[in-house]
């Protein structure tokens, strides 16, 4: 079945660090995949999306890239802010799906 | 705020209880899923209406789990004789489209605590 995996945290940076939180993914047929952010306190939300191969989604200075030859969708951030501190979560919805497979996500800490 | 709205957020019961969660989605979405999240893990999926129609069911979903959605509009999660094993965060999460073309809004979730 569909699964997705997602690097370990929780994910320590300082304020204006590089980040990289790797997300791959097991699905049949060309999946969409999606990147949701969950804020303490908040529900999840959607943070970015890609829907077929080569695309590159793109949201608050965050990008992921859909790389159908390494079945990945990693997700990276120039330099991150402490209000970028929260859960994330890599998902995909496979073909002929009506629910979305989430990873176990990703606890990024900005530290000022 | 006309967000995705859970009730209530947190109910502690005693083993064998029934429990009873609400969901009110955003009032336009005609689509509505339920997901079960555990402590350190992802969301995972129980089930999924279309306007009043039950769609779709996970193989979670144990007969002791039952899911409603009168006239399409908010959604009933109730867990019958419930088991320490149920303790979780129960999140509700609505959408207007496809969610390859939208969006899924999740409420801020249900939490459990089966003692």
């Amino acid at each position: 079945g569909d699964s997705v995996t997602q690097m370990e945290g929780p994910v320590t940076l300082s304020e204006e660090a590089f980040l990289t939180i790797n997300c791959t993914y097991t699905a049949t047929g060309y999946p969409s995949l999606f990147w949701y952010v969950q804020y303490p306190g908040e529900g999840l939300q959607l943070l970015l999306k890609a829907t077929k191969a080569d695309d590159k989604g793109s949201n608050k200075g965050f990008e992921a890239t859909y790389r159908k030859e390494t079945t990945s969708f990693h997700l990276e951030k120039g330099s991150v802010q402490v209000s970028d501190s929260a859960v994330y979560f890599c998902a995909l919805s496979g073909a002929g799906r009506r629910a979305l497979t989430f990873g176990s996500g990703t606890r990024l800490q900005v530290q000022p | 705020d006309t967000g995705v709205s859970q009730n209530p957020r947190h109910k502690i019961t005693k083993r064998g209880q029934n429990v009873t969660f609400r969901c009110d989605p955003i009032s336009e979405h005609n689509r509505l899923y339920w997901y079960r999240q555990t402590l350190g893990q992802g969301p995972e999926f129980l089930t999924y209406f279309q306007n009043e129609a039950q769609l779709e069911k996970s193989r979670l979903l144990s007969d002791r789990f039952s899911a409603e959605r009168p006239k399409g509009s908010f959604s009933t999660l109730e867990i019958q004789r419930t088991e320490q094993g149920d303790s979780a965060m129960y999140l509700c999460a609505s959408s207007l489209g496809d969610m390859n073309t939208g969006e899924l809004f999740f409420g801020e979730g249900s939490r459990l605590t089966v003692l």
